[in-house]
């Protein structure tokens, strides 16, 4: 069956980095879209970015200059860097499935909390 | 950015009733149109794409409409498990991914 697993919660002070990862099973992680998606608490959902199965990403212009989406495929795993951390992005970060941008989010990972803290 | 705007914001609604939760774009998608359910805690789960297709497993209660700017989720008899969040969300032509407010659905 299909899983995204993500990593565990994290605390960052401001200023540093995070690097979420995704576990995919039950189908190669090559043959559909990762996107990534962020919810703070009590909020709505927030689209960050998107990885095609060409490795070519594009992300929302607040974050094009922090965020970095990559995938190892020999261990099945996406992964989601956002640097120069600030207060408003602790958040649950959401990985999520795509078989093309007709399809819908069919799959998503558990979320990964995020807490910027001092 | 194409914008999407839910309504209602909440809505209180009883076992058994029917539901309408409506979302509008700020410009033509198409059927490029997804919902989405969130409990409490958990991660959304896809309902319908492409405006009215329902997703594999979900159950028939649930239906969707619409093109173009204009789309609406029906449920059609409230059952206790769909008290939940509710999010439409947009993906036509290009990034980013738009998602609605979100309706939060309650028990009256």
């Amino acid at each position: 069956q299909v899983q995204l697993v993500q990593s565990g919660a994290e605390v960052k002070k401001p200023g540093a980095s995070v690097k979420v990862s995704c576990k995919a099973s039950g189908y190669t992680l090559t043959n559909y879209d990762i996107n990534w998606v962020r919810q703070a608490t009590g909020q709505g959902l927030e689209w960050m970015g998107w990885m095609n199965p060409n490795g070519n990403t594009d992300s929302a212009q607040k974050f094009q200059d922090r965020v970095t989406m990559t995938w190892n495929t020999s261990i099945s795993t996406a992964y989601m860097e956002l640097s120069s951390l600030r207060y408003e992005d602790t958040a649950v970060y959401y990985c999520t499935r795509a078989a093309g941008w007709y399809s819908g989010f069919d799959f998503w990972g558990q979320g990964s909390l995020v807490t910027v803290s001092s | 950015d194409i914008q999407m705007t839910q309504s209602p914001s909440s809505l209180s609604a009883s076992v058994g009733d029917r539901v309408t939760i409506t979302c509008r774009a700020s410009q033509s998608i198409r059927t490029y149109l997804n919902w989405y359910q969130q409990k409490t805690g958990k991660a959304p789960q896809l309902l319908i794409y492409g405006a009215s297709s329902l997703q594999s497993g979900v159950p028939s209660r649930f239906s969707g409409s619409g093109s173009g700017t204009d789309f609406t989720l029906t449920i059609s008899s409230l059952q206790p498990e769909d008290f939940a969040t509710y999010y439409c969300q947009q993906s036509y032509n290009s990034l980013p991914f738009t998602f609605g407010q979100g309706t939060k659905l309650e028990i009256k």
